[in-house]
């Protein structure tokens, strides 16, 4: 079945450095990809969509600056949190869509960031 | 405004026991329901997807969820659990019109006891 890595699983970092999160489709081609973070005892929260070639679209409340996506390949898209800060470590999740209208929805196993 | 509900924060069961995970939300529109299930330190994996045809719907171990149009929810039952089952559960909803983004609930944490 379709697999998506996310990568690291982990990461510690210390406060302003910056940190950047892959997430890859395996065996299929995803347009679209979408970044979730989740905060203890909470539900995920959409951060943005990605769709490969273009500009991620960001929903309200999130700092494109301070969270960059690029989506420059149909299995590759990234998240780097820059100037990190202790406020920013949660559990980030991406999901991809493949190019079918259709396509179910894929998860990544997650990225832990701990930030000090 | 569309949204989701999980009214269980927790619920602690015994094994072998049933559950019920309850899952409403509101919207004028039409939805596509989801359950994903989020074990320790991992990413989400479907659980079963409500699309459209039987509102009663299955997973391959043994849990199920039945669409309830006038009662707007999207329970999840699963008549005996096993401690393999101790996971986070996630409602979601995609909106008509919501270009395939999901809405999710505050999640339940289900943990099975011996």
């Amino acid at each position: 079945g379709a697999v998506v890595s996310q990568h690291p699983s982990r990461v510690i970092c210390k406060s302003g450095t910056s940190v950047k999160i892959e997430c890859r489709s395996l065996d299929f081609q995803a347009t679209t990809m979408f970044w979730y973070r989740q905060f203890p005892k909470q539900s995920l929260m959409l951060m943005a969509t990605s769709n490969e070639g273009s500009k991620a679209t960001y929903e309200q409340g999130v700092e494109k600056d301070k969270f960059l996506i690029n989506h420059a390949s149909l299995t590759l898209s990234t998240l780097t949190v820059t100037s990190a800060h202790p406020e920013d470590s949660s559990f980030y999740i991406c999901s991809a869509r493949g190019i079918s209208h259709n396509s179910p929805l894929h998860f990544g196993n997650g990225t832990r960031l701990t930030v000090t | 405004a569309q949204s989701v509900t999980q009214l269980d924060s927790q619920v602690p069961v015994f094994e072998e026991a049933p559950v019920e995970l309850r899952c409403n939300y509101s919207s004028s529109v039409s939805v596509y329901l989801f359950w994903y299930v989020q074990y320790p330190n991992q990413g989400l994996q479907l659980l079963l997807k409500y699309l459209s045809g039987s509102t009663l719907v299955e997973s391959i171990n043994g849990f199920e969820a039945e669409f309830n149009k006038s009662q707007t929810s999207f329970h999840l039952r699963k008549p005996s659990v096993h401690i393999s089952d101790t996971a986070e559960y996630f409602c979601a909803v995609t909106f008509t019109g919501g270009g395939n983004k999901l809405t999710f609930g505050t999640g339940t944490q289900l943990k099975v006891e011996l």
